[in-house]
């Protein structure tokens, strides 16, 4: 199995424009996270969805940020407009129940 | 609600020398607990996890956990360090149960010294 894959693996963007970030669980989980890690405020859960329905994303700091899950195999975060505030690494994490989530390598946000 | 405090943000350790970083939750329920290691430019990866049975827990480098119900802590050692175990290490829990949130710590730096 190739673990989670996001894309892309870094991003540079310009303040006011839409950024859309990927993400591929591993076949067969029924969990998927969207994380955000910053040094000030470390690992962040933004939202999870569980069979591709999202279950709390209380997580989510604004309107501009939206996900979506269209099927098992594919999730998308959207953050429209971005902010320089907005620049973090941005992981994606799949799990099977409860038994530990699988990281993926994380995309690199850079808004100028 | 669940928590998880790790109780140092930064441990400097001289290499083959044994660290322990310490992990510390509360929770009204049963819990499974996990530490997370995340090399620099990485993705935090599974080091090792407690979900039921005995309360030592390995992981295939060197590491082990302890878990302790009394004392509610997940405490994570190592008898001796390498300089490649430089990262940083979170610990994290989530309620048997319950839907599939895992609470993480805000994460332990291990500075390896010469």
């Amino acid at each position: 199995d190739a673990g989670v894959i996001q894309s892309p693996r870094h991003e540079v963007t310009e303040m006011g424009q839409e950024v859309t970030l990927r993400c591929k669980p591993i076949s067969g989980h029924d969990y998927l996270f969207w994380y955000r890690q910053t040094m000030m405020r470390g690992l962040e859960l933004l939202i999870y969805f569980n069979n591709n329905v999202p279950i709390d994303d209380s997580g989510m700091p604004e309107d501009r940020f939206s996900a979506k899950m269209p099927n098992a195999s594919f999730s998308t975060l959207k953050i429209q407009p971005s902010e320089p505030r907005d620049s973090a690494v941005y992981f994606c994490a799949s799990s099977l129940s409860n038994y530990g989530y699988t990281f993926g390598s994380g995309t690199r946000l850079t808004v100028v | 609600a669940q928590s998880v405090t790790q109780l140092d943000s930064q441990v400097p350790v001289f290499e083959e020398a044994p660290v322990e970083l310490r992990c510390n939750y509360s929770s009204s329920v049963s819990v499974y607990l996990f530490w997370y290691v995340q090399y620099p430019n990485q993705g935090l990866q599974l080091l090792l996890k407690y979900l039921s049975g005995s309360t030592l827990v390995e992981s295939i480098n060197g590491f082990e956990a302890e878990f302790n119900k009394s004392q509610t802590s997940f405490h994570l050692r190592k008898p001796s360090v390498h300089i490649s175990d430089t990262a940083e290490y979170f610990c994290a829990v989530s309620e048997w149960n319950r839907d599939d949130k895992i609470i993480f710590g805000k994460g332990t730096r291990l500075h390896i010294l010469p």
